[in-house]
């Protein structure tokens, strides 16, 4: 267990619909960051969060959406969905500046 | 904005030989320099990083080298065992003006390594 907990860990929608992903920091770390794994890919960056603020963004579509609440969770917002969503979710989080962070174990994403 | 390269997308070794994994990096602000392991079904896991102000670290088995000149930096295991087996990511952290220094990481697409016993 690495600390990051995300759930769920497996989703199954259809097109059109709208999911919402959530991770669990592991405890004390501010800094959140969500990142998509297609299959066989390697993992793109989509948006980060510091202590409730978003701090940086990569590419994320619009359709996306992201928030971190007081408690420190993050939630990921996908709507709309497409088949071309389908792939792992991860969330990971990180203590200190500069500095490796830990991933969860990822939501897998189903679109069909 | 960063790119990171990394090859060769898969490797296969016999048990008890060196593997080595290589990346290269664009943006020579990167400071930061992570290499992951991703076991079928989980998230990565950090194996080792290395910073820019180091050359080289070595963790038992495993070392990362750092040349900031060329802009590249390589993951060595040495005695493969077939646990070994798995996907491996490196990763870049250009720093970032209002981070805090909590930069996010660019990776590479990833190495799939065999062991072969």
């Amino acid at each position: 267990d690495s600390g990051v907990t995300q759930t769920p860990k497996h989703l199954i929608t259809a097109t059109g619909q709208r999911v919402t992903l959530r991770c669990s920091p592991r405890s004390g770390d501010l800094s959140v960051y969500w990142y998509q794994q297609s299959l066989d890919q390697g993992l793109q960056f989509l948006i980060q969060y510091y202590n409730g603020e978003e701090r940086a963004k990569g590419n994320i579509l619009e359709r996306f959406s992201a928030q971190q609440f007081p408690d420190l969770h993050s939630e990921l917002n996908l709507s709309s969905l497409e088949l071309g969503d389908s792939a792992l979710y991860f969330c990971a989080s990180s203590t200190l500046p500069g500095g490796g962070y830990t991933f969860g174990s990822g939501t897998r994403l189903t679109v069909v | 904005g960063e790119n990171v390269e990394q090859h060769p997308s898969t490797l296969s070794v016999q048990e008890g030989d060196s593997a080595v994994i290589k990346c290269t990096y664009s943006d020579s602000a990167s400071n930061y320099f992570p290499w992951y392991k991703q076991e079928l079904g989980k998230g990565p896991q950090l194996i080792i990083d290395i910073r820019s102000n180091v050359g080289e670290k070595k963790d038992q088995r495993i070392a990362v080298t750092l040349n900031k000149t060329a802009k590249h930096f390589s993951l060595h295991i040495t005695e493969t065992q077939p646990e070994d087996s798995a996907v491996y990511f490196c990763a870049a952290s250009p720093p970032e003006e209002f981070s805090g220094g909590y930069n996010k990481l660019i990776f590479g697409a990833g190495t799939r390594l065999a062991v072969h016993p």
